[in-house]
C-alpha cells in the first residue's frame, strides 16, 4: 500500500489569499489525483497530475484557480488561488497503486480549509 | 455519464447487528469498484476492492459483492461494533482512469 502525507492538515485563510497544499507519497507513482470534498458532500475530482506533463482538469475546474505541480514521482502540490468562502472544503490527494492501471486508490489524510 | 448512488444516506443500528450498505451505478462498463471508510474530518481508508470480473471480496467482518450487470454492489458488515461508525463510500473506477464516488452512507453503531 502507499502511505500519503499532506501538509498542512488544516488552515484558516482570508478571502483573496492563496494556499498551497503539499502531497508526499512514500513510493513512486504514475498518477496522482486531487479531490475536493465540500461540507456534507462526496468527493469531486479536480484534476489528474502525471509527472512531466500538464495536469488534466475536470469540468468546472481551471488551472488559474487550481494550479498543480508534479515535479517528480513522489510529490505534488495543489494551490487554491484567490480564495473565497466557497472554497472551504477538504482537499484530498490520491494515488493509484501499486500497479498502474489496477484502479486501487489510496488517499492522504486531507487538508481541511476554511476561508473567511 | 456515470452516476453512483448509495442507499441509505444514514443508518443507525445497535451494536452486534449485521447490516448491508448499498451502492448502485448507472454504467456497467466499470473496471472495478472500491469501498472506503471515512471518519469525520479525515481522509479515506480503502476497505475492499472488487475487480469487474469478481463477484465478491471478503476482509474480516466485511464482505463486498458486485453484480456488474445490474449495476449494484453491497457491503455487508457482520456483528457491527461502535468502532464501525463512519461514512462508507463506494467508488467505481472506469477504464479511462477516473473514479466516480457515491455520496456515502453514514453509519452509527450504538453501544
Amino acid at each position: 500500500s502507499a502511505v500519503i502525507s499532506q501538509k498542512p492538515s488544516r488552515d484558516i485563510c482570508q478571502r483573496g489569499t492563496s494556499l498551497t497544499i503539499q502531497c508526499q507519497v512514500d513510493s513512486q507513482v504514475t498518477m496522482m489525483f486531487w479531490y475536493r470534498q465540500q461540507p456534507g458532500q462526496s468527493l469531486t475530482l479536480i484534476a489528474t497530475a502525471n509527472q512531466g506533463s500538464e495536469a488534466t482538469y475536470e469540468s468546472g475546474f481551471v488551472i488559474d484557480k487550481f494550479p498543480i505541480s508534479r515535479p517528480n514521482l513522489t510529490f505534488s502540490t495543489l494551490t487554491v488561488s484567490n480564495m473565497s468562502p466557497e472554497d472551504s472544503s477538504i482537499y484530498l490527494c490520491s494515488v493509484e497503486g501499486p500497479i498502474a492501471g489496477a484502479g486501487l486508490l489510496y488517499f492522504g489524510p486531507g487538508t481541511r480549509l476554511l476561508v473567511l | 455519464k456515470q452516476e453512483v448512488t448509495q442507499i441509505p444516506a444514514a443508518l443507525s443500528v445497535p451494536e452486534g447487528e449485521n447490516l448491508v450498505l448499498n451502492c448502485s451505478f448507472t454504467d456497467s462498463a466499470i473496471y472495478n469498484l472500491q469501498w472506503f471508510r471515512q471518519d469525520p474530518g479525515k481522509g479515506l481508508t480503502s476497505l475492499l476492492l472488487i475487480q469487474s470480473s469478481q463477484r465478491e471480496q471478503t476482509s474480516g467482518r466485511l464482505n463486498a459483492s458486485l453484480d456488474k450487470s445490474s449495476g449494484r454492489s453491497t457491503l455487508y458488515i457482520a456483528a457491527s461494533q461502535p468502532g464501525d461508525s463512519a461514512t462508507y463510500l463506494c467508488a467505481v473506477y472506469l477504464a479511462s482512469g477516473k473514479s466516480t464516488f457515491g455520496d456515502g452512507t453514514t453509519l452509527t453503531v450504538k453501544p
